[in-house]
């Protein structure tokens, strides 16, 4: 399954909603993760099962979406947000999407 | 403390092999299903391939099939990752990983001569 995320890059201001896409080149079944890297760091695990907050993430951060496509959101963009965001699917296989760069505004 | 430490990686020349380590420590090793992720400089994150918790079972990207082979020591709490007939698209960081819960900082591997 080949995973393409939209937009690459996203400059958006503090306060913002954010939305990035990922679509599936088939059917995902919701198994689907977003991940957030920081420049110099691992990544770091957001949402899995599409919707499912990982322990510990701000509740700004919200996932969606069933079939090919899915989004995550954030409500409320923060600085310390400023990352490259990956999508993941572990339905079929194992792929990452080529990610979305966020910057600020 | 969870950790995950990376090691065995550096500068190795074309079509050598090499082998990368990790250690875990602060969670039960034997209980997870381990994998690899590389990314190269400036890239995304590419999956190599998984190992089930008693080692019994493999998984690789189709991509990665022939040349990467993982494999691991339960009682060292211990995921290897061996590479061989290496080249310069080899050339990345290369993270040990539950995936869900817990990643290591990454070891950076570099293919040149």
């Amino acid at each position: 399954i080949q995973l393409t995320q939209s937009p690459s890059l996203l400059s958006a201001s503090v306060g913002d909603r954010v939305t990035l896409s990922c679509k599936g080149s088939q059917n995902i079944n919701n198994y689907l993760a977003w991940y957030q890297q920081k420049l110099g760091e691992a990544p770091k695990l957001l949402i899995y099962n599409t919707n499912s907050l990982q322990t510990g993430i701000p509740s700004r951060f919200s996932g969606s979406g069933s079939g090919t496509d899915y989004t995550l959101t954030i409500s409320s963009l923060q600085p310390e947000d400023v990352a490259t965001y990956f999508c993941y699917q572990y339905n079929n296989g194992n792929t990452f999407g080529a990610g979305t760069k966020l910057e600020l505004k | 403390e969870v950790k995950l430490v990376e090691s065995g990686g550096g500068l190795v020349l074309p079509g050598a092999s090499l082998k990368l380590s990790c250690i875990v420590s602060g969670f039960t090793f034997s209980d997870y299903w381990m994998r690899w992720v590389r990314q190269a400089p400036g890239k995304g994150l590419e999956f190599i391939g998984e190992i089930k918790p008693d080692g019994s079972k493999t998984n690789y990207a189709p991509s990665m099939k022939g040349r990467f082979t993982i494999s691991r020591d339960n009682a060292k709490n211990t995921l290897y990752l061996q590479m061989s007939s290496v080249r310069s698209e080899d050339t990345a960081t290369y993270y040990c990983a539950t995936i869900f819960d817990y990643w290591g900082q990454g070891v950076m591997v570099t293919v040149s001569s």
